[in-house]
């Protein structure tokens, strides 16, 4: 079966210019999550999604960053304005389901590198 | 806010040698995950563990959750160079180390295995 897939896998922009990641999860997964890698880290957790209702975005790192899930599936993080300091791996990843119902393992996708210069 | 520190942030060993990597949490946490990442590669999903003093193994893996549960270790007996990557211990992110659907990840050890 496919895993999590996320396009681009390589962006580089201009700083002030608009991106947007996409994340497809695995198929039936309720729970949907964002994550920024910087190198030699751990992720860092920036949102999620259980369906298509955004639980928790305690983690965007400022309101240059926008996340949605329209119809419970695949997943956009748009970062607007880019900045130099944006760049980073964005990683999405999936489970089972998520919240008080317990923690299920996440599956993660590739990434997308995204570079702002 | 809640922490999970891991040490040794680097881990060198010769292929055959024995390697632990541990975790603490700031707070009680309801349960614990680890990750493996091969360099170049995405975090992969290693095992959960829910219950105070739980033990589990896999193989040449042992993974134990403290009785407090605010810590954690993973121990791998006899390493190979298939072992070789960032091995992260994740807690659910939330008040009370409850779950509520996201992680905080420790910032990982890198194991490297000479042959």
């Amino acid at each position: 079966g496919a895993g999590v897939s996320q396009s681009p896998r390589y962006k580089v922009t201009k700083r002030g210019q608009d991106v947007a990641l996409r994340c497809d999860p695995i198929s039936g997964h309720v729970s949907l999550y964002w994550y920024r890698q910087a190198l030699g880290q751990g992720p860092e957790f920036l949102t999620y999604f259980n369906y298509e209702a955004q639980q928790d975005k305690s983690g965007l790192p400022n309101d240059r960053f926008s996340a949605e899930r329209p119809e419970g599936s695949i997943s956009t993080l748009t970062i607007q304005r880019t900045e130099q300091r944006d760049s980073a791996m964005y990683r999405c990843a999936s489970s089972l389901v998520g919240g008080l119902a317990g923690n299920y393992e996440q599956y993660f996708g590739p990434g997308t590198r995204l570079t702002v210069t | 806010g809640q922490q999970v520190m891991q040490i040794p942030q680097y881990q060198h060993v010769q292929e055959g040698e024995d390697f632990t990597t541990y975790c603490n949490s700031s707070t009680t946490l309801s349960n614990i995950q680890w990750y493996k990442q091969r360099p170049g590669g995405h975090p992969v999903f290693l095992i959960q563990l829910v219950k105070s003093g739980e033990v589990k193994k896999q193989k040449r893996l042992t993974f134990q959750f403290g009785e407090a549960k605010k810590n954690s270790s993973l121990h791998i007996t006899a390493t190979q160079t298939t072992d070789v990557g960032t091995y992260f211990c994740a807690g659910p992110k939330g008040a009370g180390g409850t779950s509520y659907g996201k992680l905080t990840f420790g910032q990982g050890t890198i194991l490297t295995v000479h042959p």
